[in-house]
């Protein structure tokens, strides 16, 4: 069965790094795009970025554009999340998603649990 | 960026009611709508893409309606694992923007 796992999140100053990472099994990593959505109570979800089954295409929120890298090992089936310079409000259940394929569009039609972020000093 | 705006942000609902959710956008979207259900600490689910096309598994009970800006999800009979969060989503343009979710809670 599909499923995507997620690590990598934790307790973070402001101003530091961290790296998400998000295993995939169950499908054929390196055919579908996938994304990083996240929630935070306040705003709710937010999509966060894409990127293409090949790496070549990726795009990003303006709240994460230069901040944020998001990337992929295909031949690992996993994919990444790059944060730089984080910010208290980017506090936030961090969630890959597999962007689906068939029916038209860029939805995402399974998702992982989630890895919480907290950046706080 | 397009923004999505759902109604209501709280729905008190019984089994068996027929409820409707309503979710719109801040320009044409066409029909590039998804509706996702969120329960505590879960993640989202899919239930309809592109408006109206129920995803595979999810019950016929869950119904999408509407095109351009004007949108909305019914669930025709609640059952009791129904009250949830619910959430639109456009992925016409990116940013894909969500709305801010409609708790659909037990009356």
């Amino acid at each position: 069965q599909v499923q995507l796992v997620e690590s990598g999140g934790g307790v973070v100053q402001p101003g530091r790094s961290l790296r998400l990472s998000c295993a995939v099994s169950g499908f054929t990593f390196s055919t579908y795009a996938l994304h990083w959505v996240r929630q935070t109570p306040g705003k709710g979800l937010e999509w966060v970025a894409v990127i293409s089954n090949d790496g070549s295409d990726k795009y990003y929120a303006d709240s994460v554009k230069g901040r944020f890298t998001i990337s992929r090992d295909n031949p690992n089936n996993t994919l990444y999340l790059q944060m730089s310079s984080l910010r208290v409000e980017d506090t936030a259940i961090y969630y890959c998603a597999r962007q689906a394929r068939g029916g038209g569009g860029t939805y995402s039609d399974y998702w992982g649990q989630g890895s919480l972020v907290t950046v706080s000093s | 960026d397009i923004q999505m705006t759902q109604a209501p942000s709280t729905l008190s609902a019984s089994v068996g009611d027929r409820v409707t959710i309503t979710c719109r956008a801040s320009r044409s979207i066409t029909s590039w709508l998804a509706w996702y259900q969120q329960k505590p600490g879960k993640a989202p689910t899919l239930l309809i893409y592109k408006a109206s096309s129920l995803e595979s598994g999810v019950p016929s009970r869950f119904s999408g309606s509407g095109s351009g800006t004007e949108f909305t999800l019914t669930i025709s009979s609640l059952q009791p694992d129904d009250f949830a969060t619910y959430y639109c989503q456009q992925y016409n343009s990116i940013p894909y923007t969500f709305g801010q979710g409609t708790k659909l809670e037990i009356e």
